[in-house]
């Protein structure tokens, strides 16, 4: 069974300047999640959906932060304009449904610098 | 609120040392736990989880048991490995049915030979 995949693994980008990350859930997953993770820390989730819907944004920068799943299977997350203290690794996590017994599959991370 | 606390580290054993990593957390109602980690160069994984208080979680050696009373979920594995070494975090889901995570600040592990 393939995991969850994200892409980019990496990207450099200068304050306000935009960037977009990608994520594609495993298979059948209706639940997907984008969490953020700054060095030395743990996650924290930005938002969840389940299917195209959003559960929980309380924790998304609004302002700045965006996050679209179409058609309830990929999804981006985008940063315009980036700030410094956006710096963290991306990580997208999917789950079969929403209760708390459903495990969450990470995917590998995008790792943004902004310089 | 919820919230979790984790043991600093970082933590470098010996191999076939005893481990031992603290995690306390602060929620309402009766959430699940969960100790995930990340191994170097890949994504976090799920190591083992209690549901309910007294349940025990334990996977590949390591066990974890949720005590109530003190708002634990302490990580241990009677003899660690070389192949150990990696981040570990102490995550709590709430009660509520929307399974968000929170998690601990994770601690790293190092198993020398």
């Amino acid at each position: 069974e393939a995991g969850v995949a994200q892409s980019p693994r990496y990207k450099i980008i200068e304050k306000r300047q935009s960037v977009a990350f990608w994520c594609n859930p495993i298979s059948g997953h209706a639940t997907l999640y984008w969490y953020q993770q700054i060095l030395g820390q743990g996650p924290k989730l930005l938002i969840q959906f389940q299917n195209n819907g959003v559960v929980d944004d309380s924790q998304l920068p609004k302002d700045r932060f965006s996050a679209e799943r179409l058609k309830g299977v990929d999804s981006t997350l985008k940063i315009q304009p980036a700030k410094l203290e956006d710096s963290a690794v991306y990580l997208c996590a999917s789950s079969w449904g929403g209760g708390a017994r459903n495990e969450q599959f990470f995917g590998p991370g995008t790792r943004l610098t902004v310089l | 609120g919820n919230s979790v606390t984790q043991m600093e580290g970082p933590v470098t054993l010996s191999e076939e040392a005893f481990l031992t990593i603290n995690c306390t957390y602060t929620a309402t109602g009766y959430p699940s736990l969960f100790w995930y980690v990340q191994y170097p160069g890949e994504g976090l994984q799920l190591l083992l989880k209690a549901t309910k208080a007294d349940d025990k979680g334990s996977n590949k050696g390591f066990e974890a048991t949720y005590r109530k009373e003190t708002t634990s979920f302490h990580l241990e594995k009677g003899s660690v490995q070389v192949s150990d070494s990696a981040v570990y975090f102490c995550a709590l889901s709430d009660s509520n049915g929307a399974n968000n995570l929170f998690f601990g600040t994770g601690t790293r592990l190092t198993v020398i030979p």
